[in-house]
């Protein structure tokens, strides 16, 4: 059973567009995160989220976590080439909060 | 060192062989992660270390794939008689041990069986 769906899998976009991408569960996850997985390397953290509605920015990242701490959006304004890669969001289980649970991921790709 | 170290970075090896992967965590994380990842695909959880309570080894897809974790620090994952379908990235993270304060990786190994 996958417990993180993320949509879309795959993004091909202009750079300068906007985009979101969306992470959708029906558990419900005492925090939530994103990561960025270039190739070659391991996934990087990119925000943590822990209060349902609440919203973070980082530069053009937007990130936001559902009221029922079901789900999150990640907004990002004016790609850029840079951007390109393995979004992964992962969850924190109310009842077991040492271990969190991954995505399959959104593959973005911004073309130049 | 200041990330997560894993060595060696790269591994071919012939199928039936066995192989060990390491993997060196933040000073301080106690909890450490394995986890594998397939060509274009997420992340497939493998074994858990946290302190010193037993390994959680749910993930582990069969009896070939074992891991410790020495001191609890460096940790080792061994995979005996290496099959083609073991062929992929195995990505190793630390933390310290609440999910709100996320995983750190290391580059991961990349396991090729031929």
């Amino acid at each position: 059973t996958q417990l993180l769906e993320q949509s879309p899998q795959f993004l091909s976009i202009q750079e300068g567009e906007n985009l979101t991408v969306y992470c959708n569960s029906s558990s419900v996850f005492s925090s939530l995160q994103w990561y960025r997985q270039e190739p070659g390397e391991g996934p990087v953290l990119l925000v943590t989220v822990v209060t349902g509605g609440e919203v973070k920015k980082l530069k053009r990242l937007t990130f936001q976590f559902g009221d029922a701490r079901k789900d999150s959006s990640l907004h990002i304004t004016a790609a850029q080439p840079g951007d390109t890669g393995l979004y992964l969001c992962a969850g924190g289980f109310m009842n077991r909060d040492d271990k969190i649970i991954f995505g399959k991921g959104t593959r973005l790709h911004i073309l130049p | 060192g200041a990330g997560v170290s894993q060595s060696p970075s790269n591994k071919v090896t012939e199928k039936g062989k066995d192989v060990e992967l390491r993997c060196d965590p933040i000073s301080g994380h106690t909890a450490l992660y394995w986890y594998r990842q397939s060509l274009g695909q997420g992340l497939e959880f493998l074994i858990y270390f946290q302190g010193n309570s037993a390994p959680d080894k749910s993930g582990l897809p069969s009896d070939r794939f074992s891991a410790e974790r020495t001191g609890g620090s460096v940790s080792t994952l061994t995979i005996q008689r290496t099959q083609q379908e073991d062929s992929a990235v195995y990505l190793c993270a630390s933390s310290l041990g609440r999910a709100g304060y996320g995983y750190t990786f290391g580059s991961g190994t990349r396991l090729t069986v031929v």
